[in-house]
């Protein structure tokens, strides 16, 4: 079955600077790599995804790269801002018709002010 | 739409006790899920229905949980005995695949469970 790793368990950052979180998975047949965010007490939300056709996708300060060959996945959140204190999820799955989500363990993401 | 429905929010019970959780998807969605969520194990899918059939219930820890979805929008989860290893939150969550295929899963705000 699919297996996803997930680093860095935690990070950092200063208020206005980047933030980068990167998966790698193992079934060479993902084809869509979601990436959720959770707030505290709340359930995971969606905030972007990617398809194995694409390389690249961006949507405001949020963009998620995907290298096919070498199973790796990362989300970039650029001039980050105290909203963006969370849990962040990537996961992988092949769709064809199967709906099973595998996910990484997380990364508690802290935006020092 | 309200989203995911999930009751009760947070449940707190003693050891040999048994417990139903509940869910209602989004109207339409034809796939549900259920996912346990706790620090040492992360997130774990349980088990899936799709269009109200369980799917895939390898994640199932043991024959004291069980699942149900007796039409498109309502599902249970009950644990029977309980222990308090099973204290965890728990999320339902639901998708359309459809003709669109989009995947996305969208879930609920969890039912935090304590077994005492």
């Amino acid at each position: 079955g699919e297996n996803v790793e997930q680093h860095p368990s935690t990070l950092s950052v200063q208020e206005g600077d980047s933030a980068v979180i990167k998966c790698t998975y193992s079934d060479s047949a993902s084809n869509y790599f979601p990436w959720y965010k959770q707030e505290l007490g709340k359930g995971p939300q969606l905030i972007i995804d990617i398809r194995s056709n694409v390389g690249e996708k961006k949507d405001q300060r949020i963009a998620v790269t995907l290298n096919k060959t070498a199973k790796h996945f990362s989300l970039h959140i650029t001039e980050t801002q105290p909203e963006d204190s969370a849990v962040y999820f990537c996961a992988a799955t092949n769709n064809f018709g199967n709906e099973k989500l595998t996910f990484g363990t997380g990364t508690r993401l802290t935006i020092i002010p | 739409d309200a989203g995911v429905i999930q009751s009760p929010r947070h449940e707190v019970t003693e050891m040999g006790q048994e417990v139903t959780l509940r869910c209602k998807p989004i109207s339409g969605h034809d796939y549900l899920f259920w996912y346990r969520q706790t620090m040492m194990r992360g997130l774990e899918l349980l088990i899936y229905f799709n269009n109200n059939v369980p799917i895939d219930d390898s994640g199932m820890p043991e024959d004291r949980f069980s699942a149900k979805m007796p039409n498109a929008s309502f599902s249970t989860l009950k644990i029977q005995p309980s222990e308090p290893r099973d204290s965890a939150v728990y999320f339902c969550a639901s998708s359309l695949w459809g003709e669109a295929h989009t995947d996305t899963q969208y879930f609920g705000p969890g039912t935090r469970l304590t077994v005492l």
